[in-house]
């Protein structure tokens, strides 16, 4: 039973490049959350959708950063021009579709450096 | 200003000994979680407490919920270099599926 997978696991950008991050929740699981994890501070969290609904993108800045969640294939997280402010860890987490969204289980992270 | 304050940031202790971690906070939360993380990796999710003054072990591990709901610790008996991670402490304010998070203690056992 596979677990939360995110690709790539790390990824190195130039100023001004996209990056495209991938999630697959755990099976079963229609809830998805992403989180960034900047150097010496804890995660926060940026959006919650589910299946080709944004619910909560209260935490994504409102320039260059845009996530999806397809009927079909793995939630993405797209950052347009790219700067070096935005080199940091980036993780996904699902819950199940019933129960409570509070008990989110996370997938190992794509780090992110921006040159 | 950090809505879940975590102490002590860094903790280094030897095989066998037994610690506490704590979890802070002034804001009443609808439930806290534990998570620890190793380096490259994401949060593995420990527990999840809900009620004022649950209490809940998994083997060595023993977490406690405030009766107020405000706090949470995390003790661990006869620590073992396995149990070497970061300790995350997150909770959900209002909504119940926004994490958020505290910074951490950073855990080492030495054998």
């Amino acid at each position: 039973n596979a677990g939360v997978m995110q690709n790539p696991r790390h990824l190195v950008r130039r100023r001004g490049q996209e990056a495209r991050l991938r999630c697959s929740p755990m099976k079963g699981h229609s809830h998805v959350y992403w989180y960034r994890q900047l150097p010496e501070e804890g995660l926060k969290f940026m959006v919650y959708l589910q299946k080709e609904n944004i619910i909560d993108e209260s935490g994504m800045p409102k320039e260059r950063f845009s996530a999806e969640f397809p009927k079909e294939g793995p939630s993405i997280l797209r950052i347009q021009q790219v700067v070096r402010g935005d080199s940091a860890a980036y993780f996904c987490a699902s819950s199940p579709p019933s129960g409570s969204r509070e008990t989110q289980y996370f997938g190992p992270g794509t780090r992110l450096l921006v040159l | 200003t950090q809505l879940l304050e975590q102490s002590p940031q860094f903790l280094s202790i030897q095989e066998g000994e037994n610690l506490t971690v704590y979890c802070n906070s002034s804001s009443v939360f609808s439930s806290l979680q534990w998570y620890r993380q190793e380096p490259g990796e994401g949060p593995v999710l420990l527990v999840t407490v809900v009620t004022g003054g649950e209490v809940k072990k998994l083997k060595r591990l023993t977490f406690q919920f405030g009766d107020a709901r405000k706090d949470s610790s995390l003790h661990i008996t006869a620590a073992q270099p396995g149990d070497t991670g970061l300790y995350l402490c997150a909770g959900a304010l209002g909504s119940n599926y926004k994490l958020t998070f505290g910074k951490g203690t950073l855990l080492t056992v030495n054998p």
